[in-house]
């Protein structure tokens, strides 16, 4: 099972600042990587898959990186509703289908 | 637009069972897979299993194996998901979501999730 490790837990940022959330994989998934973002009493909704091709109606500001074991999510300029856990998630090698522990983004 | 849309809350007992709907709307839903998904409070996502909406064909967890069905009712448009001997640790929130491909096993659209609580 492929195991994925997202860092940091818990990133504060100010509004109007650049985000970036890392994830790694414990084996390359090569660009089988997808991003969620989750707010509190809300299912997850994708952001990202492909490793970089942005979801149905996902602002630009919102950007994924990488390949193999080494992914980034950039929040360009961080808004309001941008405050979340965030996500990602192997598809390279199913079942499973792994998710990391996630990466809180509050408010500094 | 496509929509998932679950059944309601549910508690339930130590040891016995539990079964989610998942209505799909807005689409043709034999072209795409369905999966669970589940969060317990406080915690991250765990996949539970996938269902091929054209074959029934199923993968489902290691550690949920043998407690755990899914199904679906293409009549309807509907995938449901049973879990049995219910456990205090299977109290969480419950997800379906849609799959694009066998292949491309991402999670494009989500339902609203069922609240599952497991309490004597």
């Amino acid at each position: 099972e492929i195991v994925m490790t997202q860092s940091p837990a818990t990133l504060s940022v100010s509004p109007g600042e650049r985000a970036t959330l890392s994830c790694r994989a414990s084996l390359s998934v090569s660009t089988n990587l997808a991003w969620y973002q989750q707010k509190p009493g809300q299912a997850p909704r994708l952001l990202i898959y492909g490793a970089s091709t942005r979801a149905t109606g996902i602002p630009v500001r919102f950007s994924g990186s990488g390949s193999g074991t080494e992914f980034t999510l950039t929040i360009s300029s961080l808004q309001s509703e941008d405050f979340a856990v965030y996500y990602c998630q192997q598809y390279n090698n199913w079942p499973p289908a792994s998710f990391g522990q996630g990466t809180k983004v509050e408010i500094k | 637009q496509v929509q998932l849309v679950q059944s309601g809350a549910e508690v339930k007992k130590p040891g016995a069972s539990v079964k989610v709907s998942c209505k799909a709307s807005g689409y043709t839903f034999t072209i795409y897979g369905v999966s669970w998904v589940r969060q317990a409070p406080g915690q991250g996502l765990e996949w539970m299993g996938w269902i091929s909406t054209y074959n029934d064909n199923t993968n489902y967890a290691q550690n949920l194996q043998d407690r755990i069905t899914m199904t679906t009712d293409t009549s309807t448009s509907t995938a449901f998901m049973e879990l049995r001997g219910l456990r205090s640790d299977d109290t969480a929130v419950y997800y379906c979501a849609r799959v694009p491909a066998s292949y491309l096993y991402y999670f494009d659209y989500w339902g609203q999730g069922t609240l599952v609580t497991v309490s004597s």
